[in-house]
């Protein structure tokens, strides 16, 4: 069965550290969502690409978070510097569209900013 | 501003009987609604979907009721099972914008055998 694969599964890190996670969605999917996940709290967006473009990062960090997707498929989320309210679990997803698709998520990485 | 709410942080059930999962919302442009389930260390599971011209979907065990008028969903899965036991999320999407989801806080249900 095909799956979301992400990278590492957990980073442990000092703050004012750069870190990137990796995602691979699901062949064929052209959709993918990068979300933040704090304990306690649901997955919040983070950016959507749709095939290699941003169609929606207003709720990205723009002063310390990238994202990109350079060949629309795997793609890489970067947090540099790191801060002590960065750790949290980071969620990838994919579907075949935006609308009216269930997204399927990855296993997700375990930040943890000390 | 939360626009999904899952207003009970957790539920238990015991084996065999209805866990009914609740979910309101307030933007009346969400069309689209999905239940998630996710367990400890994975990624968040799709379980079942509605869309807004209908009232109910199922799927099994698994049931979701749309209440448009009220802004309100619930998912009734009969017979709950301990496997069941997880953290439950529901999800809003708007089709005329991004389709990006917004998820409500979560609910966790402990079924016990």
């Amino acid at each position: 069965e095909a799956e979301v694969a992400q990278s590492p599964r957990y980073k442990i890190t000092e703050k004012s550290q750069a870190v990137a996670f990796w995602c691979d969605p699901i062949s064929g999917h052209a959709t993918l969502y990068w979300y933040r996940q704090i304990l306690g709290q649901g997955p919040e967006l983070l950016v959507q690409f749709q095939d290699e473009s941003v169609v929606d990062d207003s709720q990205l960090p723009k002063d310390r978070f990238s994202a990109e997707r350079l060949k629309g498929v795997d793609s890489t989320l970067k947090i540099q510097p790191a801060e002590l309210g960065d750790s949290a679990m980071y969620l990838c997803a994919s579907s075949l569209a935006s609308s009216y698709n269930e997204q399927f998520f990855g296993p997700g990485t375990r930040l943890t900013v000390l | 501003d939360q626009q999904v709410k899952q207003n009970s942080p957790s539920l238990s059930v015991q084996e065999g009987r209805i866990s009914i999962l609740n979910c309101d919302y307030t933007n009346s442009m969400f069309d689209y609604f999905l239940w998630y389930k996710k367990y400890p260390a994975e990624g968040p599971t799709f379980l079942i979907s509605i869309s807004s011209i209908k009232d109910k979907n199922e799927d099994g065990r698994f049931t979701v009721f749309l209440n448009k008028s009220a802004k309100h969903l619930s998912l009734h899965i009969v017979p709950s099972q301990p496997g069941d036991s997880a953290v439950y999320f529901c999800a809003a999407s708007d089709s005329s914008n991004t389709g990006k989801l917004i998820f409500g806080q979560g609910t966790t249900l402990q079924v016990k055998p």
